[in-house]
């Protein structure tokens, strides 16, 4: 099994900042993903955290928006950049890539922007 | 596309009622396919997965590839099975999920 530490919890922001997500896993894990969880919907997945190469995103998100970082095997973080209230969800980190084929989560973030 | 549709955001029943969650899937090739649950306050995590063909917590599901279902069993519900549940597909070769919508369960006394 993996533990992941996500950070911050929570965090209220202005509109045109950028937040930084981090995401902390006990173990050296070989995929890492980010999603996305707005009020009364399910996850979305935004991209794959690839170690040593740049992020996959999925269609309608782009590095600009959404640049990530996965500098080893047990860290990435998410950016959130020049916010608005629309962005305004759940960031949940995840890992992956097990034999058994489970998904681990962090505790989520929760953002709010105003 | 692939796919993964829950139609029933919220099921309440009462204790000891028989619970049938839905799920369909949308996939060309052979996926797996997982229950994941979120209880109140704590993360998501993995309940079962159809490969394992094994019963957690008393619930059970069965993959159908003729109805392309995977739906969510328990006979007699408790209380404490109250929580949202969330079905899940990974495609063959990628440890990308691809979630349902969810399911609120909610069960009463």
């Amino acid at each position: 099994s993996a533990v992941i530490s996500q950070k911050p919890s929570r965090d209220i922001c202005q509109r045109g900042t950028s937040l930084t997500i981090q995401c902390q896993v006990d173990s050296q894990v070989t995929m890492m993903f980010w999603y996305r969880q707005q009020p009364g919907q399910s996850l979305t997945l935004i991209a794959t955290a690839n170690q040593g190469s740049e992020a996959t995103y999925e269609s309608g998100f782009v590095i600009d928006k959404f640049p990530i970082s996965r500098p080893n095997l047990t860290f990435s973080t998410l950016t959130v950049s020049n916010m608005s209230p629309e962005d305004s969800s759940i960031y949940l980190c995840s890992a992956g890539g097990t034999r058994t084929g489970e998904a681990f989560f962090g505790q989520g973030t929760r953002l709010t922007v105003v | 596309a692939q796919r993964v549709t829950q139609p029933e955001k919220l099921l309440s029943v009462f204790k000891g009622a028989p619970v049938e969650l839905k799920c369909n899937y949308s996939y060309s090739g052979s996926p797996e396919l997982f229950w994941y649950v979120q209880y109140s306050r704590q993360r998501l995590q993995l309940l079962l997965r159809h490969i394992s063909r094994e019963s957690i917590k008393g619930f059970t599901a069965d993959l159908n590839k003729g109805e392309t279902s995977f739906h969510l069993k328990k006979p007699f519900a408790q209380e404490e099975d109250s929580a949202m549940y969330y079905c899940a597909l990974r495609s063959y070769n990628t440890d990308k999920l691809i979630f349902g919508t969810g399911t609120r369960l909610q069960v009463f006394p």
